[in-house]
């Protein structure tokens, strides 16, 4: 059983469009957390949710809306795509008690491309 | 703003050779330091370090924190070609993880 499972794994769209990526864990976690990592590889923080609550934006885009149905669902869903937009989307998972301090669990990311 | 520093970016080395990678950090309500390797898909986790001076090993590989001078290495032993990757280093504080850009190991038989 995957851990951290995301859909898709790929996504190639043009600009302008709209869409999501969903991630899920199993892991019994109740912080989720999603990452961006661009081409040079250097992974960026974009949210983390809490018990389905939003702890941490940082600086994203308001193009950019996490959603957190339960604590084992942190789904992205990105308006009006950018070019810029192109990178990888990890999502991450870890416990309340060490919640931003310890061990994340990533998933094997979502490879986003705007054309 | 949470700055996490690693050296070398890059780095070259042949089967055999023993490789240190450096991690400098900013103090600010800092609680953890850790090292993933990242190879094609997600980062796999490595260490965790809390405390200064106390070594942590797993196999060929071993980490080690200084709070008192900020950083942290990680040493990895008798190389492989396995042990190609990214080794990223981040640091634990206001509930997030802020990762450095990453030391790219390539390893040559």
């Amino acid at each position: 059983d995957t851990a951290v499972s995301q859909t898709p794994k790929y996504l190639v769209t043009q600009m302008g469009n709209d869409k999501s990526i969903k991630c899920e864990q199993n892991l019994g976690h109740d912080t989720m957390y999603w990452y961006k990592q661009d081409s040079k590889k250097f992974l960026k923080i974009m949210f983390s949710y809490n018990n389905k609550e939003l702890i941490i934006n940082e600086t994203v885009p308001n193009r950019f809306s996490p959603k957190s149905p339960d604590k084992a669902h942190l789904n992205l869903h990105i308006n009006s795509l950018e070019l810029g937009d192109s990178a990888v989307y990890f999502c991450a998972s870890s416990s309340s008690i060490q919640f931003g301090t310890g061990e994340l669990f990533f998933g094997e990311g979502s490879r986003l491309t705007v054309l | 703003e949470d700055k996490v520093v690693q050296s070398p970016l890059s780095l070259v080395v042949h089967e055999g050779d023993t490789v240190t990678l450096n991690c400098s950090y900013e103090v600010t309500n800092f609680r953890s330091l850790l090292w993933y390797k990242q190879e094609k898909k997600a980062p796999t986790f490595l260490f965790m370090l809390t405390s200064s001076g106390i070594e942590k090993k797993s196999g060929r590989l071993s980490s080690i924190l200084d709070k008192k001078e900020l950083f942290s290495i990680l040493n990895i032993t008798a190389t492989q070609t396995g042990d190609s990757a990214i080794y990223l280093c981040a640091r634990g504080s206001n509930y997030k993880l802020t990762f450095g850009k990453g030391t790219l190991l390539t390893v040559n038989p």
